[in-house]
C-alpha cells in the first residue's frame, strides 16, 4: 500500500538558517509527490510538486525539493527560513496522476527561534 | 473571497447526534474532495465528486457518513449518530481535472 513517512515530527531552526525536512515514500508506480503547508487556521497550501522530468523542483516561497528515486525520498529545503515559515509541513503521494486521492505523511512541525 | 468556504468553522456536538458540514468549492471547479484530519496526523482522503457524480469513497467513510454534490457545486457531508472518534477537522478541497487542489480551513468537529 502507499505511504508516506515524515520522520521527524518537530524540528526547530533559527531564523536565517537552513532547512530541510524528511520524506520518504512507499509506492509502486512512478510518484507524483508534492509538499503542502499549513499554518494554524489556515487552509493546506501547495509548496511544491514533482511529476516528471527535472528531480530538482522549485516552489514558492523559496521553498524546493529533491527526487531521488534511489532513495525513495522527497525532501524540502529552503536555504534561508524566516520566522513566517513556521507551520506543520506535509508530504504526500498521489495514487494517480490528477491528485484526486492523496496520502499525507503525519507531518513535520516548525518552529522558528528568533 | 474566491476561494473555497467551509461552514461552520467549529461544531461541538453530543455523541449521537447527527451533524452536517457544508463545502462551497471555487466555482469553476468540477472536482470536489473530502479529507478528515485527526490531531497530530495528516489528512485523509474520504471521497470525492467530479460534478454530481461520487466516484470514489475511502473505507474510511463508514455507513453513518454520506456526502452529496446535489448540482455539481456544493457539497454537504452528514454524520449521522456521532462518536467520540469522529472528532476531527473536516477538509474540503477542489480542483480542476488533474489540477491542484485548493483546500478550505475545514471544519473543526468535536464531540462530547
Amino acid at each position: 500500500a502507499q505511504s508516506v513517512t515524515q520522520p521527524d515530527i518537530h524540528i526547530t531552526v533559527s531564523e536565517g538558517a537552513s532547512l530541510e525536512l524528511r520524506c520518504n515514500y512507499s509506492y509502486g508506480a512512478t510518484p507524483y509527490l508534492f509538499w503542502y503547508v499549513q499554518s494554524p487556521g489556515q487552509g493546506l497550501q501547495l509548496l511544491l510538486k514533482y511529476f516528471s522530468g527535472d528531480t530538482l523542483v522549485q516552489g514558492i516561497k523559496g521553498f524546493e525539493a529533491e527526487f531521488k528515486r534511489s532513495q525513495s525520498s522527497f525532501n524540502l529545503r529552503k536555504p534561508s527560513v524566516h520566522w513566517s515559515d513556521a507551520a506543520e509541513y506535509f508530504c504526500a503521494v498521489a495514487i494517480i496522476q490528477g491528485a484526486q486521492k492523496l496520502v499525507f505523511g503525519q507531518g513535520t512541525r516548525l518552529t522558528i527561534n528568533p | 473571497d474566491t476561494g473555497v468556504s467551509q461552514d461552520p468553522r467549529h461544531k461541538i456536538t453530543k455523541r449521537g447526534q447527527n451533524v452536517t458540514f457544508r463545502c462551497d468549492p471555487i466555482s469553476e471547479h468540477n472536482r470536489l474532495y473530502w479529507y478528515r484530519q485527526t490531531l497530530g496526523q495528516g489528512p485523509e482522503f474520504l471521497t470525492y465528486f467530479q460534478n454530481e457524480a461520487q466516484l470514489e469513497k475511502s473505507r474510511l467513510l463508514s455507513d453513518r457518513f454520506s456526502a452529496e454534490r446535489p448540482k455539481g457545486s456544493f457539497s454537504t457531508l452528514e454524520i449521522q449518530r456521532t462518536e467520540q472518534g469522529d472528532s476531527a477537522m473536516y477538509l474540503c478541497a477542489s480542483s480542476f481535472p488533474n489540477e491542484k487542489l485548493f483546500f478550505g480551513s475545514g471544519t473543526q468537529l468535536s464531540v462530547l
